[in-house]
């Protein structure tokens, strides 16, 4: 257990339906990363935030994609009118020295 | 251009022989990080272990060293007596400098290793 959590773990959705993840980091790290990871990948930056700033964002995050981070605590991410190539595995990341990740929420869009 | 380069997408081992994942990277920032990851079916990213680019010795933890050799751009995972539950995916990753900015992690295609009995 790394001390990040997300919820759901799993979330199984229809083609334009919303969707919201949350993800808790360890409570004293105020950077907190969103990766996607699509089957046989590695995982992809989506955005960084520095305690409730949002500081970069990738070229991957697209208009139906947005992040907060109110008060620097807890993360969510909602994509919006969901497709099938929004299936992937999203990731949390709260890093020290290693980056630890959360559990992930594998996401299925049907 | 690829950061990180993974030629091995399987590797198939006997159980108790010790493995080496591959990984190249490249980068002209002089302070990086690089990192290797296990991904069991399950889909948890662990950390496995982390070479900073000056540490002068190589990284090891438990059964897992890091053969850095910075001059060929190398960052090559050892798995010693390897066990059955070492079969996964290994992701080689590295975050380049920049204190003050995102220090976000780039990827490796990974290598799916399997552990034969």
């Amino acid at each position: 257990d790394t001390g990040v959590s997300q919820d759901p773990r799993h979330k199984i959705t229809k083609r334009g339906q919303n969707v919201t993840f949350r993800c808790d980091p360890i409570s004293e790290h105020n950077r907190l990363y969103w990766y996607r990871q699509t089957l046989g990948q590695g995982p992809e930056f989506l955005t960084y935030f520095q305690n409730e700033a949002q500081l970069e964002k990738s070229r991957l995050l697209s208009d139906r994609f947005s992040a907060e981070r109110p008060k620097g605590s807890f993360s969510t991410l909602e994509i919006q009118r969901t497709e099938q190539g929004d299936s992937a595995m999203y990731l949390c990341a709260s890093p020290d020295n290693e980056q630890f990740f959360g559990p992930g929420t594998r996401l299925t869009v049907l | 251009a690829q950061k990180i380069t993974q030629t091995q997408p399987g590797m198939f081992v006997q159980e108790k022989e010790a493995v080496t994942l591959d990984c190249t990277y490249d980068t002209s920032d002089p302070s990086y990080g690089l990192f290797w990851y296990k991904q069991p079916s399950s889909g948890e990213m662990i950390f496995l272990i982390y070479q900073g680019s000056y540490d002068q010795q190589n990284a090891t933890e438990g059964r897992y060293s890091l053969n850095f050799q910075k001059a060929r751009k190398s960052a090559n995972l050892v798995i010693s007596a390897s066990q059955l539950g070492d079969s996964a995916m290994y992701f080689c990753a590295m975050r380049e400098g920049r204190i003050q900015g995102a220090q976000k992690l780039v990827f490796g295609q990974g290598t799916r290793l399997t552990i034969n009995p």
